[in-house]
């Protein structure tokens, strides 16, 4: 059975504090790793797709790495629009409905 | 940009209530999918679609059933609705050829 466990749960950091959110994943053939922020009451909104340990990738403050057992979204000198909901999902090979396994999320909190 | 339209951002209903909740997507995607998302609980597929009138189990179906008579519309129905199915509900889409999902705004339905 897939899993995908998200740690911390919540995190509160001052404006400019980077830090690291962690995405721990058991898969049987990993397809692809996605993360998604959420703001609240809205839907997730796409961020990044990763396919192969070593991948990195970039947006603005975000940068999302992949090892074979976990992926990091890093987040330099962040501002308060920060603040959302980061979710990590993992995609099997062997998985014919092409379904998601989401984690339970980092509640990020940036104070000005 | 794709998008994914939920009908409703907010309902409130009545214990056994039949509710119908509604899901267009404007892309010509085949895949498209009903989460619900609880505190703690994380998102939890309820049902899947690949195709016009094909319909597959998530991991908690129990209470819902399912209605994809046209490609771009996907609708949840709750037959007889229960106070233990208040929570957000999210709807995605996802075409051939790709990975990621995109999620509707989701509605927030309250059982009372």
């Amino acid at each position: 059975e897939d899993q995908v466990t998200q740690s911390p749960e919540a995190l509160r950091l001052q404006e400019g504090e980077s830090s690291s959110l962690n995405c721990s994943y058991t898969v049987s053939g990993l397809r692809g790793l996605f993360w998604y922020r959420q703001d609240p009451g809205k839907g997730p909104e796409f961020l990044f797709t990763l396919y192969s340990a070593g991948e990195e990738k970039e947006k603005e403050r975000l940068k999302a790495t992949l090892t074979k057992k976990e992926s990091f979204l890093h987040i330099t000198a962040p501002k308060p629009e920060d603040s959302a909901t980061y979710l990590c999902a993992v995609q099997a090979l062997r998985n014919a409905g092409n379904m998601l396994t989401f984690g339970g999320g980092t509640r990020l909190m940036v104070k000005p | 940009d794709v998008k994914v339209t939920q009908s409703s951002r907010y309902l409130v209903k009545r214990t056994g209530e039949k509710v119908f909740l509604e899901c267009v997507q404007d892309m010509d995607h085949e895949n498209m999918f009903w989460y619900r998302q609880d505190p703690g609980l994380g998102l939890r597929l309820i049902y899947f679609s690949y195709d016009v009138k094909m319909k597959e189990k998530g991991d908690i179906p129990e209470g819902y059933s399912v209605s994809r008579e046209k490609k771009e519309r996907f609708s949840l129905i709750l037959e007889s609705a229960s106070t233990n199915q208040t929570s957000m509900y999210l709807c995605a889409s996802r075409g051939q050829g790709s990975y990621g999902y995109t999620f509707g705004s989701g509605t927030r339905l309250t059982v009372v």
